[in-house]
């Protein structure tokens, strides 16, 4: 496609059940990020992507978060346990090249997680 | 560690009045920095970045080593204008957002 894609768009569960959510990059960047983006807070970096490697996870707010990628294009973003804090909007992005590369990132419209 | 710090969470100002939406960071290198720009109910995107010295939709942003400063101007703003700004800041393998200004443009 000609952005990046984002699926489901909106997502509400109850207290406790998983969740993932999912990016599609644009075709040929190398470089994909995740964020989080809650009311009233700015964009809270999550993890990001070199091919199919993470090297840096230090953003991931606890150890029921987790993300993977494989052959280096879609993404899995994974809640386990989902509590009501998690509530927020996730963000993907992707970049032509490099790791956090001074190009530009290109963000998908999100996936507006609410938890019940 | 690299900051970037938006101070004003929400800015409101008449049309054709001038805007400056505040960026401050924390970083003693040579950082590139950035200004994404989400309007409603659109993605968010690339506004401008330091290094190419543009003017886009009428905002400029000079970079002011001295001040640790990324300030975004327009001398008149405009109604379309309302959007949430973000400050962006890259250096070495690190990018990092600010919190955001939400800009509302009052006719």
């Amino acid at each position: 496609g000609a952005g990046v894609s984002q699926s489901p768009s909106n997502k509400v569960t109850e207290k406790g059940k998983d969740v993932e959510l999912r990016c599609d990059p644009i075709s040929g960047h190398t470089a994909l990020y995740w964020y989080r983006q809650s009311l009233g807070q700015g964009l809270e970096f999550l993890i990001y992507f070199q091919g199919n490697s993470a090297p840096d996870k230090s953003g991931l707010p606890s150890d029921r978060f987790s993300a993977e990628r494989t052959g280096g294009s879609v993404s899995t973003l994974t809640i386990q346990r989902t509590q009501q804090e998690d509530s927020a909007v996730y963000l993907c992005a992707s970049s032509l090249s490099g790791v956090y590369s001074n190009q530009p990132q290109h963000f998908g419209d999100g996936t507006r997680l609410s938890i019940l | 560690a690299q900051r970037v710090t938006q101070p004003e969470k929400l800015l409101s100002v008449f049309k054709g009045a001038p805007v400056e939406l505040k960026c401050n960071y924390s970083y003693s290198g040579s950082p590139e920095l950035f200004w994404y720009v989400q309007y409603s109910r659109q993605r968010l995107q690339l506004l401008l970045r330091h290094i190419s010295r543009e003017s886009i939709k009428g905002f400029t942003a000079d970079l002011n080593k001295g001040e640790t400063s990324f300030h975004l101007k327009k001398p008149f703003a405009q109604e379309e204008d309302s959007a949430m700004y973000y400050c962006a800041l890259y250096n070495n393998n690190d990018m990092r957002f600010g919190a955001g200004t939400r800009l509302t443009v009052k006719p």
